[in-house]
Formats: C-alpha cells, structure tokens, sequence
C-alpha cells in the first residue's frame, strides 16, 4: 500500500539559508500535519491542513509557512534557518472520519550548519 | 495544553520478557495510537483504539483504551530482538482551534539486553 512519501530525506543548509519540504499524503487522504522532533524529544506539533486550508497551529516559528496544494500535497517552507532547526521533520496523512488513523512518513532530516 | 504522561522513560529488558507502558493523561481523548519509532525512521503505527475500554491486539502487542478516556496502555508479549526502539502513544484529540490535533507521549525507550 502506498504510504506517506516525503522529500528530500536529508538536507544540509547554512545559517540564514531557506529550505522547502514536501510531502505527498497517501491517496485519498485529505489531512496533512507537520510534526518537528529534535534529537532525544518526541514529535512536536507544527502546522497541519485539511482540504487546503490550515486547520490547525501547533509550535510553528513565525520564519516557517505551510501550505496544502490542490493535489493534497503539502510545502514547509523555512527561511533564515538557524542552528536550533536542526531536526527530523515528519509528515502525516489522514482521511477525516470518526476513527480516523494518522500515518507518518519517513521524514526529512534538515541538518542547520 | 494537553500532555501526556507516557511510563516508564527507558527499560532494559532480556529477550523472551513481557512489556508494559502507559500513557495517562489530564485531558480526554477521543483515540488512542501507539506507535514505534527507529532512529532516523517516521513513526510507524502499531495499534489504534478508537472505544472507552476498548481491547485491541495485533500479534504480540496488547493495547487498552481507558474507561475514562485518560490513559492507555501497551503490552508487549514475548520480546524478541526487533522489538528494540522507541514506543510513543498518542492521542487524538480537540485543540483550541477545534480541530483534531495528535499529541505525542514522551516515548519509552526498550532496550534487550543479550
């Protein structure tokens, strides 16, 4: 079955430097969210979409943007990239019924120099 | 905000031992999620609860969803050695905007010892 597809898998940007992840939901699924988690912690909350609209705003720093395409696919956009953004960023897609389930992809791993 | 207290932190076990870890919580949720992660990998999810009280298993894995919606726990049967890595539950709940929001436990790090 197909699963939650994120690009790229690994990243290497300088301070003050922008960097865009994508993420391709599974099929049919009409949700994305956003999820940091920085080395030892759990997944924070970022940022998640349903039906291209933002639906909900976890810890996301003013400097990120998200947004949901047509497609269903979702961009995180993150500009002047500081040393403390280091971190796996992961995507996850769900179809918003009662009782949904919520499934992550493998994430990307931004490294900040 | 909602949080999730997830127990315990870390166990270090022998292979062929039975597990346990739960989650509680101060706040209602309205589904419960157990995941595992490997270094460097996406959650993958193990079990999903979605009933009060409901008991699910998949294989040698045994999770509860809480009579009062507060907590959940996860029984792991029979370790074997690629059952190492981290476990998170997460539930499925209201935020301020209305909306589901998933918020993750602290994670249980399982550890076999040879």
């Amino acid at each position: 079955a197909a699963g939650v597809i994120q690009s790229p898998r690994h990243l290497i940007k300088e301070k003050r430097e922008t960097a865009t992840l994508k993420c391709y939901p599974i099929p049919r699924h009409d949700t994305v969210y956003w999820y940091q988690q920085g080395p030892g912690q759990d997944p924070q909350f970022l940022i998640s979409f349903y039906e291209k609209m933002q639906s909900d705003k976890g810890s996301i720093p003013d400097r990120f943007s998200a947004q949901q395409f047509s497609d269903y696919h979702s961009e995180l956009n993150m500009s002047s990239l500081e040393l403390g953004d280091s971190a796996l960023y992961f995507c996850a897609s769900s179809f918003r019924v009662p009782g949904n389930t919520i499934y992550f992809g493998e994430g990307s791993w931004l490294t900040v120099v | 905000g909602q949080q999730l207290n997830q127990s315990p932190q870390s166990m270090f076990i022998q292979e062929g031992e039975d597990v346990s870890m739960n989650c509680t919580s101060s706040s209602i949720f309205n589904t419960w999620l157990w995941y595992k992660q490997d270094p460097g990998e996406g959650p993958v999810l193990l079990i999903a609860l979605y009933k009060a009280g409901e008991l699910t298993s998949n294989g040698r894995l045994t999770a509860q969803f809480g009579i009062t919606r507060k907590d959940s726990f996860l029984n792991i049967s029979a370790s074997i050695p690629s059952d190492v890595g981290i476990y998170f539950c997460a539930g499925l709940g209201r935020s301020n905007f209305g909306n589901e929001k998933l918020t993750f436990g602290t994670g249980t790090r399982l550890t076999i010892i040879p």
